[in-house]
């Protein structure tokens, strides 16, 4: 079946540049979406990528698609405190009736 | 802004036990998901529930799981006889419409812990 995978941690200082990276495996993908999860809350969508797209830029936020292989990352520009969280790295397929596919989340880790 | 609501935050059950889980999706949403997470582990899809049916569910989803769309408001899990294997976060979701522009939204989570 479909796989995704994500590394389990990351730290960085407060106003570095953080990349957090993601390797999926279903060909068919659709969308690729990153939610962040912070403690004791649910997991919020951060910002998601159509297939056809290699890149989208919200704000902060920068998302890559390498589609040949199969790599999605997230970058956060300018990292704050506030932003230390689980980030999940997702996939829908529209054949598989857009359930999600979520990789194992990177904790993410800002040190003032 | 509109959110997905659950109750409870946190159940504690005994072993064999039924419960349920309640969900009130987004009010103008036409779709409602259940994932698990196990501690540790993966968020894994559960079932996916449109017009008043299952429109798709994964191994996990076995005779002990239903769902129901009881009033119109409402979207809830029912775990017919609890295993300790069922503690889990569970999350529902729901999203508008199908299509591009158009995504899961996720409620807070249950905290489900099977004694």
């Amino acid at each position: 079946g479909e796989d995704v995978e994500q590394s389990l941690f990351l730290s960085v200082r407060e106003g570095d540049s953080s990349v957090i990276n993601c390797t999926y495996t279903d060909s068919s993908s659709t969308y690729l979406y990153w939610y962040k999860q912070e403690p004791g809350a649910g997991l919020q969508l951060l910002t998601y990528i159509f297939s056809n797209m290699d890149m989208k830029q919200d704000q902060r936020l920068t998302v890559l698609l390498n589609k040949k292989d199969k790599h999605l990352s997230l970058r956060i520009a300018d990292t704050q405190t506030g932003d230390s969280a689980i980030y999940f790295c997702a996939e829908s397929d529209r054949n598989a009736g857009n359930m999600l596919t979520f990789g194992g989340g990177t904790r993410l880790m800002v040190k003032p | 802004e509109p959110e997905v609501t659950q109750t409870p935050s946190h159940q504690v059950t005994q072993m064999g036990q039924e419960v349920i889980l309640r969900c009130v999706p987004i009010s103008n949403h036409l779709y409602f998901y259940w994932y698990r997470q196990i501690l540790g582990q993966k968020v894994e899809f559960l079932v996916s529930f449109y017009n008043n049916e299952i429109s798709e569910k994964s191994e996990i989803f076995d005779d002990q799981f239903s769902v129901e769309r009881p009033d119109g408001s409402n979207f809830t899990l029912k775990i017919r006889s609890t295993k300790l294997e069922d503690s889990a976060m569970y999350f529902c979701a729901s999203k508008e419409r199908t299509g591009e522009g158009s995504w899961q939204f996720f409620g807070p989570g249950t905290r489900l812990t099977v004694l």
